[in-house]
């Protein structure tokens, strides 16, 4: 079975600091990746896709990498403000039989004001 | 605004009643999901949908029943349902179901509550 682990769990820090999400998947035959925030209660925001044949993806702030050798990806975060508090989830698809995402936990962050 | 649009953003309902879900996408997307988030676990997929045509089941209990009426609208049909049921229900949908075009675009949500 396909699983996704991201590190930390949770994670708190002060406003300012860089930061670095972690995500590992047992599964190197993927077509992407996708990073997402989600606030408390709400759906989820597509932040990053990184496609099989990328290695990272920028937007803003966000920063993602991807080695599929070693199954796994990074999510960035530079200058950290308190609204980049959320819950930031990774998935991937890999178009096997489970045609659809395949999620992590998530990483709960906090950006102390 | 997403794209995705879902409704009723809460519902509480009870173990004998009939309700349904609507999810509408105003993207263009050939593909659409249902999710099923719950309390520290990670989002299950339910239902996958292409070109109006059921994909997946994924091993779904009868009682949730999909459907989709074109590629722009999805529902999901709740009859009979057990608290544990309770949980936070997801629509996504992206441009194609295989290859790279499935970029996923999602909902705000259902809040769905059985009591």
């Amino acid at each position: 079975k396909q699983e996704v682990t991201q590190i930390p769990a949770a994670l708190s820090v002060p406003e300012g600091e860089n930061l670095v999400l972690n995500c590992s998947f047992t599964d190197s035959a993927i077509y992407n990746l996708q990073w997402f925030r989600q606030d408390p209660g709400k759906g989820l925001t597509s932040l990053l896709l990184i496609q099989s044949s990328q290695r990272e993806q920028t937007s803003g702030r966000l920063n993602a990498s991807l080695d599929k050798s070693s199954g796994r990806s990074t999510l960035y975060i530079a200058a950290s403000q308190p609204g980049d508090s959320a819950t930031y989830l990774c998935a991937f698809y890999s178009g096997g039989g489970a045609d659809g995402l395949t999620f992590g936990k998530g990483t709960h962050l906090i950006i102390q004001p | 605004e997403t794209g995705v649009t879902q409704t009723p953003r809460h519902l509480v309902m009870g173990m004998t009643n009939k309700k349904s879900l609507k999810c509408e996408q105003h993207l263009g997307h050939n593909a659409m999901y249902w999710y099923k988030q719950s309390a520290k676990k990670p989002l299950e997929l339910m239902f996958v949908y292409s070109l109006e045509e059921r994909v997946e089941n994924n091993s779904v209990p009868s009682r949730f029943s999909p459907e989709c009426p074109n590629s722009s609208h999805l529902f999901l049909h709740l009859h009979t349902l057990q608290p544990e049921d309770s949980a936070l229900y997801l629509c996504a949908s992206s441009q194609d179901r295989v290859g790279t075009n499935t970029e996923a675009f999602f909902g705000q949500g259902t809040r769905l509550t059985v009591v």
